[in-house]
C-alpha cells in the first residue's frame, strides 16, 4: 500500500493565489521529498525535509513537517500558469535502502 | 534530468510477447530503478538495483525481471506482456550520498 498520499487529488486556483497540498504518511521516516511532474515528461525532485526539521523553504516554496501528526505540506505561493502539474510527495520508509515510497499525487491546475 | 535516457519511449505490443525496455545514465549513479505509474496508484516501485548485478524486487515485481551488467545500464523485461502491464514505466538513478532520484522521460507500453 502507498506510504504517502496526498490531499486534495486535484485542485484549482487562479494565478497569483497560494496552492496548498498536503501528505500524509504512515511509518516513521527520514525524510519527505516533494517532486512535480509536467504532463508527458519524468519527475523532477523540488525540495527534501529531514524528520529533524519542521519547515523548510525554496524559491516560492514552503514545506512543512509534522512528524507526530505524519504529515507534511507543500506550499506555492503566488503560483504561475507554468506551475500547472502533478505534485508527489515521496518518503523513505526504509532506511539505509536508497528506496522512496510515492504518493498518488494532486494534479494542480493554475488558471491565467 | 541527470542524463537518463530510456528508449522505447514508445511500444506497442500484443499479449504473450517479451518486451525489454532501457535506461541508460551517463552520471554514474550507483542506484537505478524502475517504477511504472498507472491511474490511482502513483508510481510504484517495480525492481532496483544498488550495483553491478545487484538488483532487487520492488512492491509490484511480478511478471518483470531486471539486469544491470555495466553501470550505465539497467534492462526491464515483461517475460510475457499481459494488457495488466500497460502503463508508463519510468526509470530512476540516485548516487550513494544522495536521497533524491533523477527521473527519465519514461516509456509509454500499449499491450494489446
Amino acid at each position: 500500500s502507498q506510504q504517502g498520499e496526498e490531499d486534495p487529488q486535484a485542485l484549482s486556483i487562479q494565478e497569483g493565489e497560494n496552492a496548498t497540498m498536503n501528505c500524509s504518511y504512515k511509518t516513521s521516516i527520514n525524510n519527505l521529498q516533494w517532486y512535480r511532474q509536467n504532463s508527458g515528461r519524468g519527475l523532477v525532485h523540488l525540495i527534501l525535509i529531514r524528520s529533524n526539521e519542521r519547515e523548510k523553504h525554496s524559491g516560492r516554496l514552503r514545506v512543512t513537517l509534522d512528524t507526530s501528526k505524519k504529515s507534511s505540506s507543500l506550499l506555492i505561493t503566488a503560483s504561475r500558469a507554468a506551475d500547472t502539474a502533478s505534485y508527489f510527495c515521496a518518503t523513505d520508509a526504509v532506511k539505509g535502502a536508497q528506496k522512496l515510497v510515492f504518493g498518488q499525487g494532486t494534479r494542480l491546475t493554475i488558471n491565467p | 534530468d541527470a542524463g537518463i535516457t530510456q528508449s522505447p519511449r514508445h511500444k506497442v505490443t500484443e499479449t504473450g510477447t517479451p518486451v525489454t525496455l532501457r535506461c541508460h545514465q551517463t552520471e554514474n549513479h550507483r542506484y537505478m530503478y524502475w517504477y511504472r505509474q498507472d491511474p490511482g496508484h502513483g508510481l510504484r516501485l517495480i525492481h532496483y538495483s544498488y550495483g553491478v548485478k545487484d538488483t532487487d524486487k520492488g512492491e509490484v515485481s511480478d511478471g518483470y525481471s531486471v539486469s544491470r551488467s555495466k553501470t550505465e545500464d539497467f534492462l526491464l523485461t515483461l517475460e510475457s506482456a499481459t494488457s495488466s502491464q500497460t502503463s508508463v514505466y519510468f526509470c530512476a538513478t540516485s548516487d550513494w550520498n544522495q536521497e533524491t532520484q533523477y527521473f527519465g522521460p519514461g516509456t509509454r507500453l500499449l499491450v494489446l
